[in-house]
């Protein structure tokens, strides 16, 4: 399956802390994106990452790509409360497919 | 743009009833998608069409969803008969033109509907 697969599938952090999440896939993709979805909400779009790229940075995300490992990991610096929600990485060969998601808490 | 939106935004039914739910994209996009999301399963591609036409419907669970794109502003996924285990949340998302190549670009979701059937 070429399904992504976030890990943690939980994290819990403090205000203030950074917080990293990874997805590894099983094939070659065109790209990988992150979603962040709000309980009882849509999900968002984040970043996208061509699969030609290592690094990109949006504010305080931070996604990386190392196509030779299959994996992607997402990190949130200085986090706040705001930024509790569920998390996932989408990974696009012919169409794009989500993996289950990283439930992050950020307690205040 | 008010991006996409789905209506209705929760559905409670009896098993057997027909089920509608429907979707606007944002104006200028041309790719539409239909998701569902348990949690068991996560969010699971039914079907997706491109310039009004279904390109890939494999995801559809059995032949009592069916989906359709009368036009470019307008979608409606259709359960009929609906059963309890159809019970989830469904959302439409568009994405628009992929200019120079088919790697996807970002999608922009609905709300979601929330169908409950009993």
């Amino acid at each position: 399956s070429q399904q992504g697969e976030e890990d943690p599938q939980a994290l819990s952090i403090q205000e203030g802390e950074n917080a990293t999440m990874n997805c590894s896939y099983k094939t070659s993709i065109n790209n990988l994106q992150w979603y962040r979805q709000n309980s009882g909400r849509g999900l968002v779009h984040l970043i996208l990452i061509r699969s030609n790229e290592r690094e990109k940075h949006s504010g305080r995300l931070r996604v990386t790509l190392d196509t030779s490992k299959k994996s992607s990991s997402l990190l949130i610096t200085a986090s706040r409360a705001a930024d509790t929600a569920s998390y996932f990485c989408a990974t696009d060969a012919e169409k794009l497919v989500f993996g289950k998601g990283t439930k992050l808490t950020v307690n205040p | 743009d008010a991006g996409v939106i789905q209506s209705p935004r929760h559905e409670v039914t009896e098993m057997g009833q027909e089920v509608t739910l429907r979707c606007k994209p944002i104006s200028g996009h041309d790719y539409l998608f239909w998701y569902r999301q348990t949690m068991m399963r996560g969010l699971e591609l039914l079907i997706y069409f491109n310039n009004n036409v279904p390109i890939d419907d494999s995801g559809m669970p059995e032949d009592r969803f069916s989906a359709k794109m009368p036009n470019a502003s307008f979608s409606t996924l259709k359960i009929q008969p609906s059963e309890p285990r159809d019970s989830a949340v469904y959302f439409c998302a568009s994405s628009p033109p992929r200019l120079g190549g088919v790697s996807s670009y970002e999608q922009y979701f609905g709300p979601g509907t929330r169908l409950t059937v009993t």
